[in-house]
């Protein structure tokens, strides 16, 4: 069955950074955009990264950009989000999700603390 | 401040029809497709339903959609205890070039 898994998440100090995975499994993994998408405690949702199926795509929402970077190694089934100079604003559960016209499968969710 | 607005909480009692709504603007229900998901502690959010109304497999017709103008809507009829969830909703928002959700909608099965 389909199924994308989160790590990596934990404790990091304001400034510091973190390096997210997301692994699929049970579909072609290289056929399909993934996107990150996270939820602030006691927030909604906020969608603020996408990879295309090949690496070649790729966007950041302005609340992100400059110090998170989004790649993917399909060899590998694996998408990573590395974030740097985190503020903790940026404490969330990071979601990865397959997207194709669709959010259609999820992973659970790895927390990022950010403080000190 | 979530783009798309949907009311914090909702209830009913098993058996019961419940609705949740979900308000947009132009640029995203009124011009896109809207998606459901339903937020349960400790597992992954489950796509509810796609394209406004279908359901992928697995979920129960119990679970219908409906959208109008900048407006959707997701009911649930036959409500059950294991329904009680986190609910939102999500379109693509082509001024923002992105997907955007609603804020969540806590359903309470009394």
């Amino acid at each position: 069955q389909v199924q994308l898994v989160e790590s990596g998440g934990g404790l990091v100090k304001p400034g510091g950074s973190l390096r997210l995975s997301c692994e699929g499994s049970g579909f072609t993994f290289s056929d399909y955009y993934i996107s990150w998408i996270r939820q602030a405690p006691g927030k909604g949702l906020e969608w603020f990264s996408y990879i295309s199926s090949g690496g070649t795509s790729i966007y950041y929402a302005d609340s992100v950009k400059g110090r998170f970077t989004i790649s993917r190694d399909n060899a590998k089934n694996s998408v990573y989000l590395q974030m740097n100079s985190v503020r903790p604003g940026d404490t969330a559960v990071y979601y990865c999700a397959r997207d194709l016209e669709k959010l259609d499968y999820w992973g659970q969710g790895t927390l990022v603390i950010v403080s000190s | 401040q979530s783009v798309l607005t949907q009311p914090p909480s909702a209830s009913g009692t098993p058996g019961q029809r419940v609705t949740i709504s979900c308000s947009g603007s132009s640029s995203n229900i009124g011009s896109n497709s809207v998606y459901w998901y339903q937020f349960l502690p400790g597992t992954a959010p489950r796509l509810l339903l796609y394209r406004n109304n279908q359901r992928p497999s697995g979920v129960p017709d119990r679970f219908s959609g409906s959208k109008s103008g900048t407006s959707a809507s997701l009911a649930i009829s036959g409500l059950r205890s294991e329904d009680e969830a986190d609910f939102y909703c999500a379109a693509w928002d082509d001024s923002r070039s992105g997907w955007v959700f609603g804020g969540g909608t806590k359903l309470t099965v009394l």
